[in-house]
């Protein structure tokens, strides 16, 4: 049972454009979600969370929404750069619990 | 402020063998948790340890295991090695329970 789902593998987008990636939740009790950005034999870095009593999050050129209703969230970078191609994972954890990921989405972004 | 380090970060072991990897977490970070990433599979948590002690355990068999010190560095232990253990083992650790913060992870192959 996935709980939380990233439905795109790959997305491939122009430099300078916006970059979204989506992310979708089963379990309702999850109340801190968090982007990760991982590059080839590194480990995953943070990037952006969020607190579900937010519905927005901004850090420069990344912004998360959360809409708790459709229990989605969405990353989007702006502008979009080479250097941020990479895998991103969304991640969710209720209270103290641990970190639920995603299987990641490929970003390519195009010079 | 030094990071996550995680030793050895390459490991080419063979089936029925056993592996201990080793996890230094950031300096005053008590909390550390054990993630196993397979192509496809995306991030699954292993284990979660505070001052010494599990918190949270997940979902894999009893090959796995691990253990923290007095100083907050843990190990993980997989015994009796299987082709489907090869994997990257990432190490993270939290002050607070809701960033966490990865090393580089553990590759590990099983021939």
């Amino acid at each position: 049972d996935q709980q939380v789902k990233q439905n795109s593998p790959s997305l491939s987008v122009q430099e300078g454009r916006i970059s979204i990636l989506n992310c979708d939740y089963t379990n309702s009790m999850f109340d801190y979600f968090l982007w990760y950005k991982k590059y080839p034999a590194e480990g995953p870095t943070f990037l952006i969370s969020i607190s579900s009593i937010k519905d927005k999050n901004e850090d420069g050129r990344f912004t998360v929404f959360l809409n708790k209703s459709a229990k989605h969230l969405s990353l989007h970078i702006v502008p979009s750069q080479p250097g941020d191609s990479a895998v991103y994972f969304c991640a969710a954890k209720a209270g103290s619990y641990q970190l639920t990921f995603g299987k990641g989405t490929k970003l390519s972004v195009i010079p | 402020k030094a990071g996550v380090t995680q030793t050895p970060r390459y490991l080419i072991k063979t089936r029925g063998q056993q592996v201990t990897l080793s996890c230094s977490p950031i300096s005053g970070h008590r909390s550390v948790s054990w993630y196993q990433q397979t192509p496809g599979q995306g991030l699954q948590f292993l284990f979660e340890y505070f001052s010494e002690t599990q918190r949270n355990k997940g979902n894999f068999p009893g090959r796995f295991s691990g253990r923290q010190f007095s100083n907050s560095r843990s190990e993980m232990n997989v015994s009796t090695l299987e082709l489907g253990d090869s994997a990257l083992y990432l190490c993270a650790s939290s002050l607070d329970l809701d960033s966490w913060y990865f090393g580089p992870g553990t590759r590990l192959t099983v021939t």
